[in-house]
């Protein structure tokens, strides 16, 4: 399988928004809304940010939304913060029944 | 409070067998819709899914690496173990394990802090 195509930066000033986008096929991001984005920051764990497409678990910041349309799915970040500079990835659900992430995005705040 | 930790060796030989313990707490092993599932990332590189087990010891693999990996669970010791075979220097990497909620489609809520492992002579 291979991985879900992400841009591998985005940047933005703070206050402004962002999206990343995580470009699969019919076979994963479009085939099912299991789509998770994580948050990583540099020598930390990934974070959970976003699941089923659009859901925030409890404690993430109402800034982050997540969205899809055919086979490609979208994180939008608003309100830019410095905090948000971190890399960004994008996993699916596969109908092979397997996990796929993406190939990540660094996110930087200028 | 769910916590999961990493252990095993920093540093393996090529062609040797790597063997990777998830300890956890905060949740059981034994509940319906849990699983433990476990993801690598080589040093400035992208995140890789490589093997999860449900409650139900559904066990799942990457397809590329099927043929190495094998993953098992102590219920009793809330451990999930992650086993690959003839490791390789292209295997270094940090190695996380992660609970997973879903059920089935791999929601990763709670990740490990992640171990290191170096392939080398």
């Amino acid at each position: 399988q291979s991985a879900l195509t992400q841009p591998a930066s985005v940047s933005g000033s703070p206050g402004q928004s962002i999206t990343i986008s995580c470009t699969g096929t019919s076979s994963d991001v479009g085939g099912y809304n299991y789509v998770s984005w994580f948050q990583q920051h540099p020598g930390k764990a990934p974070k959970l940010m976003i699941y089923d497409v659009s859901n925030r678990p409890s404690g993430v910041s109402n800034r982050f939304s997540g969205s899809k349309s055919g086979n490609t799915a979208s994180l939008t970040i608003s309100g830019l913060q410095a905090e948000d500079e971190a890399d960004y990835y994008c996993s699916s659900y596969t109908r092979s029944s397997t996990c796929v992430f993406g190939t990540g995005t660094k996110v930087t705040v200028l | 409070q769910i916590t999961l930790k990493e252990s095993g060796p920093t540093l393996v030989k090529p062609t040797q067998t790597l063997s990777l313990t998830c300890t956890f707490s905060g949740f059981s092993l034994s509940t319906s819709g849990v699983g433990v599932g476990w993801i690598r990332q080589p040093p400035g590189k992208a995140l890789e899914w490589l093997a999860l087990i449900y409650w139900n010891d559904d066990k799942r693999y990457s397809p590329s690496l099927k043929r190495r990996l094998t993953v098992t669970k102590d219920t009793s010791k809330n451990q999930v173990v992650l086993t690959m075979t003839n490791m390789d220097p292209v295997d270094t990497a940090t190695y996380y394990c992660a609970h997973d909620i879903s059920g089935w489609y791999y929601l990763f809520d709670y990740w490990g802090q992640g171990t290191l492992v170096s392939v080398s002579s």
